[in-house]
């Protein structure tokens, strides 16, 4: 069956420091795929995307992702983190067909120490 | 300003009281969904619909209702709530060719 997973539940980085957030998709077709963050109470927020083409692709705030095809990863990268981006991030594919359906992973909890 | 709204953004309610949540989007898109989010679980789809009149059960359809009469509307509807109906609900858009969804700011709905 198609599904995204982000192995990580919860992770803690200084201010500052840089950040990874890994996402893994299954193996099949490569679906499009996308990085969401959802601040405390708030609705889901696009960071970024990848349909094809360049493997490194830009998006909002400093963030950046990298497909990489070997190891169906599609992980989510920022040089140095700031306080701001404390807040849970969904990975998610979408595998195509008729749904336009989003396969979300279950969310990696980021915490930002001073 | 393209946005996706969903009412209310907060429901109390007791089991069996039927209930709406409606969703609205102005961005003219053939495609909507609902999920819900629980903990540990990501989000789920529970409905989606490919334009007016088209709908079809995503992957948690038990005891929900969607129609899509029209363009716009989507709304969500629990015929008889239960306590495991509680959570965390996102209205979601797109357009089909762009494969970007636009979510709504979610509507926390508790049933006790």
């Amino acid at each position: 069956a198609q599904s995204v997973t982000q192995p990580d539940i919860h992770i803690t980085v200084s201010e500052g420091a840089s950040l990874e957030l890994r996402c893994n998709y299954s193996y099949g077709a490569t679906p499009y795929l996308f990085w969401y963050v959802q601040s405390p109470g708030q609705g889901l927020q696009l960071l970024l995307k990848y349909f094809s083409g360049d493997t490194l692709v830009q998006g909002i705030k400093g963030f950046e992702a990298e497909f990489k095809r070997s190891q169906s990863s599609f992980n989510l990268r920022k040089p140095s983190v700031h306080w701001s981006d404390a807040a849970e991030y969904f990975c998610a594919g979408d595998y195509g067909g008729a749904t336009n359906k989003l396969i979300f992973g279950t969310g990696t909890l980021l915490a930002v120490q001073p | 300003e393209a946005q996706v709204t969903q009412n209310p953004r907060y429901l109390i309610t007791v089991t069996g009281k039927k209930l709406t949540v409606t969703c609205s989007q102005n961005m003219n898109h053939e495609y909507m969904s609902w999920y819900r989010q629980d903990p540990g679980l990501g989000l789920r789809q529970i409905y989606y619909s490919m334009n007016v009149e088209v709908t079809d059960k995503g992957d948690v359809p038990e005891g929900y209702k969607v129609s899509r009469k029209e363009k716009r509307n989507f709304p969500l509807i629990l015929e008889s709530p239960s306590p495991n109906q509680t959570s965390l609900y996102f209205c979601a858009s797109s357009s089909g060719d762009l494969y970007e969804q636009y979510f709504g700011p979610g509507t926390r709905l508790t049933v006790t």
